[in-house]
């Protein structure tokens, strides 16, 4: 059974810092992974979505990466601003289950 | 594209209502799931569906929950006689095809008093 676990929990960091969020996952047969944004109570918000035959993806300031070997992603933010602040989800789906295993998620907080 | 609707965005209900969800996926995409989100949880699969076809509904409470996709018209996740721990937010999700991830839907917070 695929279990998705992020580290941390919640992070507070000041604007302007570079900084990671990391996401591993138990099962490396995964078919893609994908990373979303959510604002409190608000939906979810697509940032990147990476297939498992590729290593990294980026959009913007994000850079998404893939090891699928070792079950881990990583999402890397540069120059942080309060905007992002927001609960960012990682979410794997699994081949030929066509549905999406979430960890809890990292709560960011960028403080002005 | 106004991307994937979902209404009520918030909905309260008495124990033992029924409650109904509506989504209407993005245009073009014909696969519909709905996920649950309970307070201080992550976000959990309940069901897949096409149009007309239920393919994956073992995110399912087996009792009181049932969905569907009809031909014409929104998908519906329908809960009968809610009970207190179905206080969640319920978000819809579509797909066009496995190569291009997942839109969400902002979400039907349901309230049971």
């Amino acid at each position: 059974k695929q279990e998705v676990t992020q580290i941390p929990a919640a992070l507070s960091v000041p604007e302007g810092e570079n900084l990671v969020l990391n996401c591993s996952f138990t099962d490396s047969a995964i078919y893609n992974l994908q990373w979303f944004r959510q604002d409190p109570g608000k939906g979810l918000t697509s940032l990147l979505l990476i297939q498992s035959s590729q290593r990294e993806q980026t959009s913007g300031r994000l850079n998404a990466s893939l090891d699928k070997s070792s079950g881990r992603s990583t999402l890397y933010i540069a120059a942080s601003q309060p905007g992002d602040s927001a609960t960012y989800l990682c979410a794997v789906e699994d081949q030929g289950a066509q549905k999406l295993v979430f960890g809890q998620g990292t709560r960011l907080t960028i403080n002005p | 594209n106004a991307g994937v609707m979902q209404n009520p965005r918030h909905l309260v209900r008495r124990r033992g209502q029924e409650a109904r969800l509506r989504c209407s996926p993005m245009k073009g995409h014909s696969h519909v799931y709905w996920y649950r989100q309970l307070p201080e949880e992550g976000l959990k699969f309940m069901v897949y569906l096409q149009k007309e076809n239920i393919i994956d509904e073992s995110g399912m409470p087996k009792e009181r929950f049932s969905a569907e996709f009809p031909k014409e018209g929104p998908s519906i996740l329908r809960i009968q006689q809610v009970v207190r721990g179905d206080s969640a937010a319920y978000f819809c999700a579509s797909s066009q095809d496995l190569n291009y991830g997942y839109t969400f839907g902002s979400g039907t917070r349901l309230t049971v008093v």
